[in-house]
């Protein structure tokens, strides 16, 4: 069975900053697709990047990007330039096909003004 | 326009009541997704259906009833609900079936309590 381990729960960075929150995940796959979620107060579960396993280039979304290491297992978010609204919850989440998404169990991302 | 639609936002029951949670995407999607959120984790899968019928059921017990009525509407029909039911309640629809048809789009959820 796939698995998703963030094993940062807790994350804060100052305004402006960069930080990454990791991700590794589980898998005898090799085309499959891996998601980062952003949850904030609001609930709402909104997607931030998404990356196919078959493309070697890292996926980029303004401020966000990725950096997928296939060997590894490895798919850490990088936000560039911390704004207060990035404060949420971050799910990392793998997907093979099969209609399940599997979830990480969250990183919690603070800015500090 | 990436939009799913969840009624109501919030939801307060008795254990003897029936209520339904209701779920309406106009993306043209032919996949929908029923999930629970206790608070402080991910989601948790309980119901998939793939051109309005249902594919995946994750075991969840009888007293949730999904329905698809047609391809832009889901609900859940609630009845005889416990406690440890509260929850977020979330939807999320995508495409089905080919490459570039896995990105789930999420509505804002039903916060559900039953007391």
């Amino acid at each position: 069975a796939q698995t998703v381990t963030q094993s940062q729960p807790e994350m804060s960075v100052q305004e402006a900053e960069t930080v990454t929150l990791s991700c590794t995940y589980d898998t005898s796959e090799s085309d499959y697709y891996l998601f980062w979620y952003k949850q904030p107060p609001s609930r709402q579960m909104i997607l931030v990047i998404r990356q196919e396993a078959y493309k070697q280039q890292n996926a980029t979304e303004n401020r966000f990007s990725v950096n997928f290491q296939k060997a590894a297992k490895s798919f850490s978010l990088k936000i560039s330039d911390s704004q207060l609204g990035d404060a949420a919850m971050y799910f990392c989440a793998y997907f093979l096909g099969n209609e399940k998404l599997t979830f990480g169990t969250g990183t919690r991302l603070t800015i500090i003004p | 326009d990436t939009e799913v639609t969840q009624t109501p936002k919030h939801l307060v029951m008795g254990m003897t009541n029936k209520k339904s949670l209701k779920c309406e995407q106009h993306m043209g999607h032919r996949a929908m997704y029923w999930y629970k959120q206790k608070a402080k984790k991910p989601p948790e899968l309980m119901f998939v259906y793939s051109y309005e019928k249902l594919s995946i059921n994750e075991s969840v017990p009888s007293r949730f009833s999904p329905e698809c009525p047609n391809s832009s509407l889901l609900n859940l029909h609630l009845h005889a609900l416990q406690p440890e039911d509260s929850a977020l309640y979330l939807c999320a629809s995508s495409q089905a079936g080919g490459r570039g048809t896995d990105t789930q789009y999420f509505g804002p959820g039903t916060r559900l309590t039953v007391l």
